[in-house]
């Protein structure tokens, strides 16, 4: 089934510290895991993605882990800043398809 | 080619009316996908291309509602007679294919419909 759900929905940090932001999907198929972010009245962006067969990809300050078993993977932002503020979305792929279902969605807060 | 491209980027219309939008993504990029978004809510997949086979279309979308990519290039999403509740942001998107691969969207702006 088609079911993809982010947690926490919302999260505020101060600025440098760490925000982790989980993803648990139920297609066991699935086999590309990407991020996006979307700033208020911006359109949503690639930030960082991962393939099954990689447990952890890392970008600079973010990072993005893979839990096959467990069937979640995890936005990780390190030393946030007030530009990271945004909304976080997850979208895995369905199963014999190559369209993605968006999570629900991560409010991240990054205060000065 | 800069990315992709959505028009008009903001539609206001009275109920009942047709409207149509037009995408045009990275020209390099097979598939090409339309989603809506609502405030507070997370991009709702409409129905998405390959080339020019429209490939799926979602369960929850009525036939009011129409898609076409004729040549494979752009697109353009048609709503007819519009209700209030078609009022949302419809976004486009596009991305590369190979067979068995996933990749990542490039979104294009959006087109901004208010149903009045």
């Amino acid at each position: 089934g088609e079911n993809v759900e982010q947690h926490p929905s919302t999260l505020s940090v101060q600025e440098g510290d760490s925000a982790v932001i989980k993803c648990t999907y139920s297609d066991s198929a699935s086999n590309y895991f990407p991020w996006y972010k979307q700033e208020l009245g911006k359109r949503p962006q690639l930030i960082i993605d991962i393939r099954s067969n990689v447990g952890e990809k890392k970008d600079q300050r973010i990072a993005v882990t893979l839990n096959k078993t467990a069937k979640h993977f995890s936005l990780h932002i390190t030393e946030t800043q007030p530009e990271d503020s945004a909304v976080y979305f997850c979208a895995p792929p369905t199963s014999g398809t190559y369209k993605y279902i968006f999570g629900t969605g991560t409010r991240l807060k990054v205060l000065a | 080619d800069t990315g992709v491209s959505q028009d008009p980027r903001h539609k206001i219309t009275k109920r009942g009316q047709n409207v149509t939008f037009r995408c045009d993504p990275i020209s390099e990029h097979n598939r090409l996908y339309w989603y809506r978004q609502t405030l507070g809510q997370g991009p709702e997949f409409l129905t998405y291309f390959q080339n020019e086979a429209q490939l799926e279309k979602s369960r929850l979308l009525s036939d009011r509602f129409s898609a076409e990519r004729p040549k494979g290039s752009f697109s353009t999403l048609e709503i007819q007679r519009t209700e209030q509740g078609d009022s949302a942001m419809y976004l486009c998107a596009s991305s590369l294919s190979s067979a068995g691969g996933n990749y990542g969207y490039t979104f294009g702006s959006g087109t901004r419909l208010t149903v009045v």
